[in-house]
């Protein structure tokens, strides 16, 4: 069945320095893919999304592209900041129809050091 | 997404007892969706709802049912045939747009465990 599986499951930086996660998909007919973050305790938030028809999306300090060929994406955060720690998670829509579901990858904690 | 509103946030459940967790929007959304959370895991999908009065399975509907007689309500019960319910629930909703997932949008979820 459909699968993401998300690297690394923890990432330890300095702050400044810059994180990057990654999700690869095994449905070639995939064509969403939204990152959330969660912090400790609270619901997962939006951060960025993108669809298929792009490579590169940014916005502020956060950047996603995808590798539609390699059936992979990848989140890139820039200087970050001790509030950027959380768990984040990918997800993928399962290509066949508009049902709206997503597969999430298994989370990614990344923590900030001051 | 204060339009998401999940109740309660603490739940206890003693065996053979079913419970169920409340989950209401005033997003005006179509698309509900009911999520699992075990620590270290990602969310899993339980059942999700495109329209009143449909809904389908997820990938681990065993042991848990749902209803949608109202566009803004989508309540999930968790029956004594769930042998493993302690986790925590999240429940997520969406517009509908043809051809294009939408983002989900969650509220801040139960947290269930067992007596």
């Amino acid at each position: 069945g459909e699968n993401v599986e998300q690297h690394p499951s923890t990432l330890s930086v300095q702050e400044g320095d810059s994180a990057v996660i990654k999700c690869t998909y095994s449905d070639s007919a995939s064509n969403y893919f939204p990152w959330y973050k969660q912090e400790l305790g609270k619901r997962p938030q939006l951060i960025i999304d993108i669809r298929s028809n792009v490579g590169e999306k940014k916005d502020q300090r956060i950047a996603v592209t995808l590798n539609k060929t390699a059936k992979h994406f990848s989140l890139h955060i820039t200087e970050t900041q001790p509030e950027d720690s959380a768990v984040y998670f990918c997800a993928a829509n399962p290509g066949s129809g508009n049902t709206g579901k997503l597969i999430f990858g298994q989370g990614t904690t990344l923590q900030v050091k001051p | 997404d204060g339009g998401i509103t999940q109740s309660p946030k603490y739940l206890f459940r003693k065996e053979g007892q079913n419970v169920t967790l409340s989950c209401e929007q005033n997003l005006n959304h179509d698309a509900m969706y009911w999520y699992r959370q075990d620590p270290g895991q990602g969310l899993r999908l339980i059942y999700y709802s495109q329209i009143v009065n449909d809904f389908q399975k997820g990938d681990i509907a065993e042991g848990y049912s749902v209803s949608r007689e109202k566009k803004e309500s989508f309540p999930l019960t968790v029956t004594s045939a769930q042998k493993n319910p302690t986790a925590f629930y999240l429940c997520a909703s969406s517009t509908q747009r043809t051809g294009m997932n939408q983002p989900q949008h969650f509220g801040d979820g139960t947290r269930l465990s067992i007596l």
